[in-house]
């Protein structure tokens, strides 16, 4: 157990449905990192917050929108969405002023 | 722009033998670097990582060289063994206060016994 929570582990849905995908972050971790990964893909950076406040977007979609809350747990919302969406999502925090990150066993998202 | 990749997408050895996994990066500003390993169904998981002011890290059976001329990074893994399969991925930050990490596509390394 890496100490990051990610919920759910699987998510079959529907063309055009909205999920989303929650990440409990390792305690004491400020900072949480969301990462797509499809099969010919590599890690794909989608965005970063850091302890409630955005700090960076990757190739994040409009459709997909993040947040962090006051407890910093973060909630990644996909909307509309389409079969490319298939992937895995991970969820990875890191500690003020860490460079390393520890990432959640992922959820796996499959659109059908 | 920043971009890690890998020089090879599979390698195969034999349980015993020593791996080396390469990783080539563009960004000469990057400072830090990681690789991460993957198993099946699993999430990345932390190897080792190494600072832009050294040249090589020693862990448990796994060394990282940089090289930071030529921007090459590569992990040793000594005395491979069938638990090291898995992909390992290289990722690079180039500083600043995100801390953002680019990962490359990443090497399947697969032991046979």
């Amino acid at each position: 157990d890496s100490g990051v929570t990610q919920t759910p582990k699987h998510l079959i849905t529907a063309t055009g449905q909205r999920v989303t995908l929650r990440c409990s972050p390792r305690s004491g971790d400020l900072s949480v990192y969301w990462y797509q990964q499809s099969l010919d893909q590599g890690l794909q950076f989608l965005i970063h917050y850091y302890n409630g406040e955005e700090r960076a977007k990757g190739n994040i979609l409009e459709r997909f929108s993040a947040q962090q809350f006051p407890d910093l747990h973060s909630e990644l919302n996909l909307s509309s969405l389409e079969l490319g969406d298939s992937a895995l999502y991970f969820c990875a925090s890191s500690a003020p002023m860490g460079y390393g990150y520890t990432f959640g066993s992922g959820t796996r998202l499959t659109v059908v | 722009g920043e971009s890690v990749g890998l020089h090879l997408p599979t390698l195969s050895v034999q349980e015993g033998d020593n791996s080396i996994i390469n990783c080539a990066y563009s960004n000469s500003a990057s400072d830090y670097f990681i690789w991460y390993k993957q198993e099946s169904g699993k999430g990345p998981q932390f190897i080792i990582d190494i600072r832009s002011n050294m040249d090589k890290r020693q862990g448990q059976r796994v060394t990282v060289l940089l090289n930071k001329t030529v921007k090459h990074l590569s992990l040793q893994i000594a005395a491979t063994q069938p638990g090291d399969s898995a992909v390992y991925f290289c990722a690079e930050n180039s500083g600043g206060s995100n801390y953002k990490l680019t990962f490359g596509k990443g090497t399947l390394l697969t032991v046979n016994p």
